[in-house]
């Protein structure tokens, strides 16, 4: 059974340019998060997705991020036009069910901006 | 402001003692508690888990106990290891299931 598996591990842009970082939550799985870490730094909670909804967007920045989680594929999350402030590490996680239970982290997709 | 928070910062045990690492929650309507394990480069990792209905559980050499009117929970990790040396956050949810995690701790044990 494949954990959550994000993809590209690194990814480095220019400032101005999109992102996109995608996620496969673990087989089964229909909950999906996507959170941002900075250095030193604990991690910080986006947004919440169910297949083709967005349950929760309260920690996503008003502009350039979006996130999807269509009815086939892979969660996606969009930064568009890139700055040096985005570069971190993001990390999506899996769950079963929603409120209360196990999430499963992948191992996160370091962006940088240069 | 920060709703969860951990202490110490950091900290070093020689192998074979107990590591404690603590934290604190504000969110009464918080009502699920992980600890994660994280190392460099990789993803956070659960470890263990608790809810308020209990005061205590353990997994191996890893222990949760909770304390619901202090609004505070520790991890006890038993006989460390220097493998065990890694960060380790605590986290909190609620009924809307978004994590809200602590900033982290960073775990060295000698040998």
């Amino acid at each position: 059974n494949a954990g959550v598996m994000q993809n590209p591990r690194h990814l480095v842009r220019r400032r101005g340019q999109e992102a996109r970082l995608r996620c496969s939550p673990m087989k089964g799985h229909s909950h999906v998060y996507w959170y941002r870490q900075l250095p030193e730094e604990g991690l910080k909670f986006m947004v919440y997705l169910q297949k083709e909804n967005i349950i929760d967007e309260s920690g996503m920045p008003k502009e350039r991020f979006s996130a999807e989680f269509p009815k086939e594929g892979p969660s996606i999350l969009r930064i568009q036009q890139v700055v040096r402030g985005d570069s971190a590490a993001y990390f999506c996680a899996s769950s079963g069910q929603g409120s209360g239970t196990e999430a499963f982290f992948g191992q996160g997709t370091r962006l940088t901006v240069v | 402001q920060q709703q969860v928070k951990q202490s110490p910062q950091s900290l070093i045990v020689q192998k074979g003692g107990i590591s404690i690492i603590n934290c604190a929650y504000e969110n009464t309507a918080f009502d699920y508690f992980p600890w994660y394990q994280q190392f460099p480069g990789k993803g956070p990792a659960l470890l263990i888990a608790i809810r308020p209905d209990v005061s205590e559980k353990k997994e191996g050499r890893f222990t949760i106990s909770f304390n619901k009117s202090a609004k505070q929970f520790s991890l006890h990790i038993m006989d460390s290891q220097p493998g065990d040396s890694a960060t380790y956050f605590c986290a909190a949810s609620g009924a809307n299931s978004k994590l809200t995690f602590g900033k982290g701790i960073t775990l060295s044990v000698r040998p």
